[in-house]
């Protein structure tokens, strides 16, 4: 079976802060994605990477940088200078050899000027 | 290239009373997805399809049925509501590679409310 852990519920950082969302994983399969998507207050779910279990290599795109650790099953999500649009559900997920994209229950951030 | 339509984006619906949610792709995919969100559960997949005329059972199938006849659109149906159907629907769809599922792309989501 396949599980996502987001321990972090909420979490308030004053604009400017860095600020990290944890996510932790369980997976029997060698093979599998990893995903972060955010769903800003407007309610949509926007993509914001994808990472295969093949690549463990860290990616950055701009103020946001992502650590994955096979050793540790955990895709970590950086928000570097956070601003009050990050203000967000940010939301991490895996998928296998299967259709069912597994989703964390989410962590809440709050941005505050 | 709208890529994914839901329709309607509210509904207000009386306990008994059916319905058809509608998800439209224009992105070629194979595969389609319906999901509820629900406040602290994150998001659960209903029913799934891996191509026109095809439909399978996701987590939280129960209460729900989905056809496929065309292969841009997936419709959820509630035969009879109920108030634990209160939630937020979303739908997705994804291109397969690799005997893995491609990045997820979802609709904007349709508010339903059952008295």
């Amino acid at each position: 079976a396949q599980k996502v852990t987001q321990a972090q519920t909420e979490i308030s950082v004053v604009e400017k802060e860095d600020v990290t969302l944890d996510c932790v994983y369980e997976t029997r399969d060698t093979t599998y994605y990893l995903f972060w998507y955010k769903q800003p207050p407007s309610g949509e779910l926007v993509f914001l990477i994808r990472r295969n279990s093949f690549d463990e290599q860290n990616e950055i795109s701009g103020r946001y940088s992502w650590n994955f650790q096979k050793s540790t099953s955990s895709f970590n999500f950086t928000i570097t200078a956070s601003q009050v649009v990050d203000s967000a559900v940010y939301f991490c997920a895996l998928i296998q050899r299967s259709y069912q994209l597994t989703f964390g229950k989410g962590t809440k951030l709050s941005v505050i000027p | 290239n709208a890529g994914v339509t839901q329709t309607p984006k509210f509904r207000v619906l009386k306990t008994g009373q059916s319905m058809t949610l509608l998800c439209a792709q224009d992105m070629n995919h194979e595969y389609m997805y319906w999901y509820r969100q629900d406040p602290g559960m994150g998001l659960r997949l209903i029913h799934y399809s891996v191509g026109e005329g095809t439909t399978a059972k996701g987590e939280v199938p129960d209460g729900y049925n989905v056809s496929r006849l065309k292969k841009q659109n997936f419709l959820l149906g509630l035969e009879s509501a109920a108030p634990s159907q209160t939630s937020v629907y979303f739908c997705a769809s994804s291109y397969p590679r690799d005997n893995l599922q491609e990045t997820q792309y979802f609709g904007p989501g349709t508010r339903l409310l059952v008295l």
